[in-house]
């Protein structure tokens, strides 16, 4: 059975740029969420997808987007960046069955500058 | 809105040792799962242990335990004989039961074990 992964580990980007972020979901899973970790912080809830669908969004503007394929891997894509955005995204994978735990990838680490 | 509060920021143990860490919730729902997740400094999130409200037994995973206290919204995880490769930030985490299943986290305890 293979995990959550996510691509790509580390990135640097610059105020103002866009940014796109890949996860790909644990064999069997159809639903990903996206969380934002800033440094010294609890993750918090960006969005999530299930079938292709957005299925609840947190408290992100929209220049925060996302997307997920066919094969329920996802990208989170942020625009016109800032450097508050700098932060680790996961990404975790669960089930459609309410009672499915989420499983988290490692991360990406975004540092904007 | 659900909140979940981790009061302790750090804690330091002795290997071998046992230790407690504390969570509390605040939710209106009767219904709902919590979880202890463990982040070690490698990143990737970890599930320790999870508890669904509606079951009065705590719940156990090995070295790892609760006590779950839903009447005092208490959710604590008990480490007993506790090893060096449990040294790492542990996020305690609440979802409902409805809706979309996204997890709202506390603020961490940073947990060292000492040799």
């Amino acid at each position: 059975e293979t995990g959550v992964t996510q691509s790509p580990t580390h990135l640097i980007k610059t105020r103002g740029q866009q940014v796109t972020l890949r996860c790909s979901s644990q064999s069997g899973h159809n639903t990903v969420s996206w969380y934002q970790q800033a440094l010294g912080q609890g993750p918090q809830f960006i969005f999530q997808y299930y079938r292709e669908e957005e299925n609840g969004r947190g408290n992100f503007p929209p220049r925060f987007s996302g997307l997920q394929f066919p094969n329920y891997s996802s990208e989170l894509n942020v625009n016109a960046l800032e450097l508050d955005d700098s932060a680790l995204y996961l990404c975790a994978s669960s089930g459609r069955d309410f009672q499915e735990t989420q499983y988290f990838g490692p991360g990406t680490r975004l540092l904007v500058l | 809105a659900q909140t979940v509060t981790q009061s302790q920021p750090e804690m330091s143990v002795q290997e071998a040792e046992t230790v407690t860490l504390s969570c509390t919730y605040d939710t209106s729902e009767n219904n709902y799962y919590l979880f202890w997740y463990k982040q070690p400094p490698s990143r990737q999130m970890i599930l320790v242990i999870r508890q669904e409200a509606y079951k009065q037994q705590n719940a156990t995973e090995n070295r790892f335990s609760v006590n779950f206290q839903k009447a005092a919204k208490s959710f604590s995880l008990k480490i007993s004989d506790s090893q060096l490769g449990d040294t790492a930030m542990y996020f305690c985490a609440f979802r409902e039961n409805f809706g979309n299943e996204k997890l709202t986290f506390g603020t961490g305890t940073r947990l060292t074990i000492i040799p």
